[in-house]
């Protein structure tokens, strides 16, 4: 059972590259969520999905775009990369908050703007 | 909006002993969960112990134990015999229905062997 898987784990872009962070689960979660991690810091929530073809900004969507068109993929796009994106990113899925609440996490993705 | 909080930036203990993370949260709400997770230098982040706010007794997980007090909103993690394989980010986080998972700063755990 893989769980949640991140790719890529390491990225390095240059200002005003864009990319997209790939995220699939196999668990059957409805439930998926985007969080970055600045050095330091806690995890700060970008977008999450409560299901296929539902998605809703967090607290901090700026320069970023999700889909979900399927309940396995939230893949995370950032359009014309800037410094301030540089940070580790999360992806997390869960069942509905009516079981057990808990997210499982991937292992991150590390980004670098130049 | 509900926050989490967590007062102590970085912690050290000795191996052997125990040691006592706090976190306090802010919330309306009367359902809800907790949870401490660990993440060690390899960035995973790994679930140490949940705790459902309708259930008075304190949750347990072998050498962790939490502090959940209901009325204070005050939820620490107390790990005892600490280990080496302890030392980590520790995160404390607030779930409520629906809502995505809010976390706290983290505590930064040394272990001093």
């Amino acid at each position: 059972n893989a769980g949640v898987t991140q790719t890529p784990k390491f990225r390095i872009l240059k200002i005003g590259q864009s990319m997209t962070l790939q995220c699939t689960q196999d668990m059957n979660h409805n439930y998926m969520y985007w969080y970055r991690q600045d050095p330091g810091m806690g995890l700060k929530l970008i977008y999450y999905s409560v299901g296929a073809g539902i998605t809703d900004k967090g607290e901090v969507p700026n320069g970023y775009n999700v889909s979900r068109s399927t309940t396995e993929d939230f893949p995370l796009r950032l359009e014309l990369a800037a410094p301030s994106q540089t940070s580790v990113y999360f992806c997390a899925s869960s069942y509905s908050p009516l079981k057990t609440g808990e997210l499982f996490f991937g292992e991150g993705s590390r980004l670098t703007v130049l | 909006a509900q926050t989490v909080t967590q007062s102590q930036p970085e912690m050290s203990v000795q191996e052997a002993e125990t040691v006592t993370l706090s976190c306090t949260y802010d919330t309306s709400e009367s359902d809800y969960y907790l949870f401490w997770y660990k993440q060690p230098p390899s960035r995973q982040m790994i679930l140490v112990i949940r705790q459902e706010a309708y259930k008075q007794q304190n949750a347990t997980e072998n050498r962790f134990s939490v502090n959940f007090q209901k009325a204070a909103k005050s939820f620490s993690l107390k790990i005892s015999d600490s280990q080496l394989g302890d030392a980590a980010m520790y995160f404390c986080a607030y779930r409520a229905g629906n809502t995505p998972l809010v976390f706290g700063k983290g505590t930064r755990l040394s272990v001093i062997a």
